[in-house]
């Protein structure tokens, strides 16, 4: 069965610290891949998207995304995080067949002073 | 430009009462559109989406029905609501294949 999964439900890191967030799906093809970000009481942000090409793409806010074809996997990256990056993260997949788009459970992102 | 409505934003409705919620789309056509329940922990459960007038999919197998009756017009329903149904209701659309979702602001039901 398709199915994204973002096996850490919680990450805590220092301010300026790096950060990696995980996602991996399960799907027959290479589907299209997102990364939304959702801050307290607020509505979801796109921060980035693949579909084809380079497998590193950059987002907003200096987050970059990698996909690994051999992993099924689309992480999500930041160099050093700063106090405004707490917030829930969610990868999505569109499973490009008959666009049907699911998400992740959620990583929730827990920034230390 | 496009925007998305969703209504009501906040619900309160007794066990075994019927649910309408509606989302509409303007500023583009023949969006693709979806319906997801947001839950603590859970992520995003997509429950239905539509690629066009009168096609729909459903993902989970419950009381709830989804229908399109025009083209940029998306309603979430259900006969008999349940204490289960409680939960944070999203409708989003998208354009072409490669294009991200774009959300309402979301419907909180309260099943008492």
């Amino acid at each position: 069965a398709q199915s994204v999964t973002q096996p850490d439900i919680h990450i805590t890191v220092s301010e300026g610290a790096s950060l990696e967030l995980r996602c991996n799906y399960s799907y027959g093809a290479t589907p299209y891949l997102f990364w939304y970000v959702q801050s307290p009481g607020q509505g979801l942000q796109l921060l980035l998207k693949y579909f084809s090409g380079d497998t590193l793409v950059q987002g907003i806010k200096g987050f970059e995304a990698e996909f690994k074809r051999s992993q099924s996997s689309f992480n999500l990256r930041k160099p050093s995080v700063h106090w405004s990056d707490a917030a829930e993260y969610f990868c999505a997949v569109n499973m490009n067949r008959d666009d049907k788009i699911i998400f992740g459970k959620g990583t929730r992102l827990h920034i230390l002073p | 430009s496009q925007t998305i409505h969703q209504w009501p934003a906040t619900l309160v409705q007794p066990v075994g009462s019927p649910l309408s919620l509606e989302c509409t789309v303007e500023g583009t056509s023949n969006p693709n559109l979806y319906w997801y329940r947001q839950a603590a922990g859970r992520g995003l459960q997509l429950l239905f989406y539509s690629v066009g007038i009168g096609q729909i999919s459903s993902e989970v197998p419950q009381n709830l029905s989804a229908s399109r009756p025009q083209d940029r017009q998306f309603i979430l329903s259900s006969k008999k609501l349940l204490l289960s149904d409680s939960g944070f209701y999203l409708c989003a659309w998208t354009g072409p294949r490669n294009s991200p979702l774009h959300f309402g602001n979301g419907t909180r039901l309260t099943v008492t």
